[in-house]
């Protein structure tokens, strides 16, 4: 088996606080952008979504932001709840279903 | 709707014996996916169908990996031999059109010891 792995980027917050997640992209020509979050066990959940066209979008607790300049995606969750502890990864999409996983970064909520 | 079904959700073998995994995407979709999971690699796509043809298979790591998918409502991925290196979660997950609006499976943990 593997023995040493990927060593994901964590944060913990506390519950009530915001949460910022942080993604790279590697394609200047992604033109479409999603978040996802996965629990424990559970396969990986639609959040969010991005067009290239846009630099923010909002929805219930959440908000994307695009930065193409430094080719960055950020997540940002308004008052964490312990529900909303998982992995949290983007995905970049260049071509139709051409899609590009960041690592994830793992989010801990203590109450 | 049940949501995507994968069966099994954990499977242990041997090196060297064959592992079947297997799908129900969601009904009414018409694209499938096949990914694997590892701590060193992250989300992989190995695959995907559309209306039941592979269109991309560039993502299956070798050809002891192979994918049907025989009809609308079910598709299998197979190891042949299957070595401790296949060791992952496997997602299946399908969408009505492209990635863009796929839901994902809950996964077969696999082990090959």
């Amino acid at each position: 088996g593997e023995s040493v792995g990927l060593h994901l980027p964590t944060l913990s917050v506390q519950e009530g606080d915001n949460s910022i997640i942080n993604c790279a992209y590697s394609n200047s020509a992604s033109d479409y952008f999603i978040w996802y979050k996965q629990e424990s066990g559970k396969g990986p959940q639609f959040i969010i979504d991005i067009r290239s066209n846009m630099d923010k979008r909002q929805g219930q607790r959440v908000t994307v932001l695009l930065n193409k300049t430094v080719k960055h995606l950020s997540l940002q969750i308004a008052a964490t709840q312990p529900g909303d502890s998982a992995v949290y990864f983007c995905a970049e999409i260049p071509n139709n279903n051409d899609m590009r996983f960041g690592a994830g970064t793992r989010l801990t909520v203590k109450p | 709707d049940a949501g995507v079904i994968q069966s099994p959700r954990h499977e242990v073998t041997e090196m060297g014996q064959e592992v079947t995994l297997r799908c129900k995407p969601i009904s009414g979709h018409n694209s499938l996916f096949w990914y694997r999971q590892t701590m060193m690699r992250g989300l992989e796509l190995l695959i995907y169908f559309n209306n039941n043809v592979p269109i991309d298979d560039s993502g299956m790591p070798e050809d002891r990996f192979s994918a049907k998918m025989p009809n609308a409502s079910f598709s299998t991925l197979k190891i042949q031999p299957s070595e401790p290196r296949d060791s992952a979660v496997y997602f299946c997950a399908s969408s009505f059109g492209g990635v863009e609006t796929q839901y994902f499976g809950p996964g077969t943990r696999l082990l090959v010891l």
